[in-house]
């Protein structure tokens, strides 16, 4: 049982490049989360999903594409990377919106 | 969107017992308080959740007021290896996603 994975763990782009952070998870959760934490700060919520097929906003999602086509992944997608998309992002997957499980983040940097 | 406020940082001496108080004066009735630790480099992990009174596991108790209003997470013993961010989060137990709001956590430093 691995959990939720996350790849790269770390990743530079140039400004305008485009990448997909992937996440998977392997607990059969119907939950899944992704957030980013700027350094010092809470984690901000980018988009979550509550079933294959099912996605939404969070507090954060410009910039940041996702889609759940099966219940085990959720991959992020930066279309036109930007400084300010510099960051730790964390995926996290849970059974309800108060337990949640989180990936060991991906860190990237955008120059 | 129940927001949480807690103290920025506390220090803490090995062995002592640290208390660390969660406001949340706009709590639903059908919110739960639940309590996460992160260490640098890592995603956050569960601690101890729950609605009303006390709960305690292996790791902490969670001590919640009658009006519900605060919360106080209280760790035994603490050690170096306690060293981390502690975030206090009020939300629905289930149904949505988007009712979850971290905020930026307590830092507890234990000294040796």
């Amino acid at each position: 049982n691995a959990g939720v994975t996350q790849t790269p763990k770390f990743r530079i782009l140039k400004i305008g490049q485009s990448m997909t952070l992937q996440c998977a998870q392997d607990m059969n959760h119907n939950y899944m989360y992704w957030y980013r934490q700027d350094p010092g700060m809470g984690l901000k919520l980018i988009y979550y999903s509550v079933g294959a097929g099912i996605t939404d906003k969070g507090e954060v999602p410009n910039g940041y594409n996702v889609s759940r086509s099966t219940t085990e992944d959720f991959p992020l997608r930066l279309e036109l990377a930007a400084p300010s998309q510099t960051s730790v992002y964390f995926c996290a997957s849970g059974t309800g919106v108060n337990e949640q499980f989180f990936g060991p983040g991906t860190r990237l940097t955008v120059l | 969107l129940a927001k949480t406020t807690q103290p920025i940082s506390m220090d803490s001496y090995e062995g002592q017992e640290v208390n660390i108080t969660c406001s949340h004066n706009n709590i639903a009735t059908n919110d739960y308080i639940t309590w996460y630790q992160q260490f640098p480099s890592q995603g956050p992990r569960f601690i101890i959740q729950g609605y009303k009174t006390k709960v305690t596991n292996e790791v902490a108790s969670l001590f919640i007021p009658a009006d519900r209003k605060s919360s106080t997470l209280s760790l035994p013993r603490v050690s170096l290896s306690d060293t981390a961010v502690y975030y206090c989060l009020v939300g629905p137990a289930a149904n949505t996603g988007n009712q979850f709001y971290f905020g930026t956590g307590t830092s507890l430093t234990v000294i040796p």
